[in-house]
């Protein structure tokens, strides 16, 4: 089976750039969640959605950020415009049920941001 | 909200030393309890999970964890580590009951180096 599906696996940008990163989460579950990896802060929950609709987006650290889930199978995450403080691993994950389960994380997108 | 605070940040022993690594958790109410860990350049991935019954819980690999409600605890432990071991572990809260069902805490995760 297809796990979670994320891309690109890295990017690099320049301060300013609008960046978008893509997740697939696995077919027939109904959470979906963004989390941001840094050595400073470790795991920090941006955002999850439930059924495609977001339900907590208090983790989204300011309005540059975005994110989206026009269906079940596609989400974005998208920074407009990006800053070098930016930088880090995005974890898409997704997982079935109600109470969060065990979350299944994609392979992560590094980015860094010049 | 809940919060989940893991005590050593990194923690380096030999191949066949034991292995304790604390986390703490701050909910007065249920919760479900996680270890993931994150081999280097990998994402994170399940090692064992506790829902309800028995407070000892065994993952894969011959981790287990010990739930203890009235310390808030949830300490992950192996009795003889690995060079493949090495990873970074990462404990994690939901409250299923909360306002916000969905969400899985973490904690900062703990480095675990071991020399061969």
């Amino acid at each position: 089976d297809a796990g979670v599906i994320q891309s690109p696996r890295h990017e690099v940008t320049e301060m300013g750039q609008e960046v978008t990163l893509r997740c697939k989460p696995i077919s027939g579950h109904d959470y979906l969640f963004w989390y941001r990896q840094t050595m400073m802060r470790g795991l920090e929950l941006l955002i999850y959605f439930n059924n495609n609709v977001p339900i907590d987006d208090s983790g989204m650290p300011e309005d540059r950020f975005s994110a989206k889930m026009p269906n079940a199978s596609f989400s974005t995450l998208k920074i407009q415009p990006s800053e070098p403080r930016d930088s880090a691993v995005y974890f898409c994950a997704s997982s079935s049920g109600w109470g969060a389960g065990e979350l299944f994380f994609g392979e992560g997108s590094r980015l860094t941001v010049l | 909200a809940q919060s989940v605070s893991q005590h050593n940040h990194h923690v380096i022993l030999s191949e066949a030393a034991s292995l304790e690594l604390g986390c703490n958790y701050s909910y007065g109410g249920t919760v479900n309890l996680f270890w993931y860990v994150q081999y280097p350049g990998q994402h994170l991935q399940l090692l064992l999970k506790y829902f309800s019954g028995d407070p000892l819980v065994k993952g894969i690999k011959g981790f287990e964890a010990e739930f203890i409600k009235s310390k808030f605890s949830f300490n992950l432990r192996k009795p003889s580590v690995q060079w493949s071991d090495t990873a970074e572990y990462f404990c994690a809260v939901n409250a299923p009951y909360g306002g916000s069902q969905g969400n899985l805490i973490f904690g900062k995760g703990t480095k675990l180096s071991v020399k061969p």
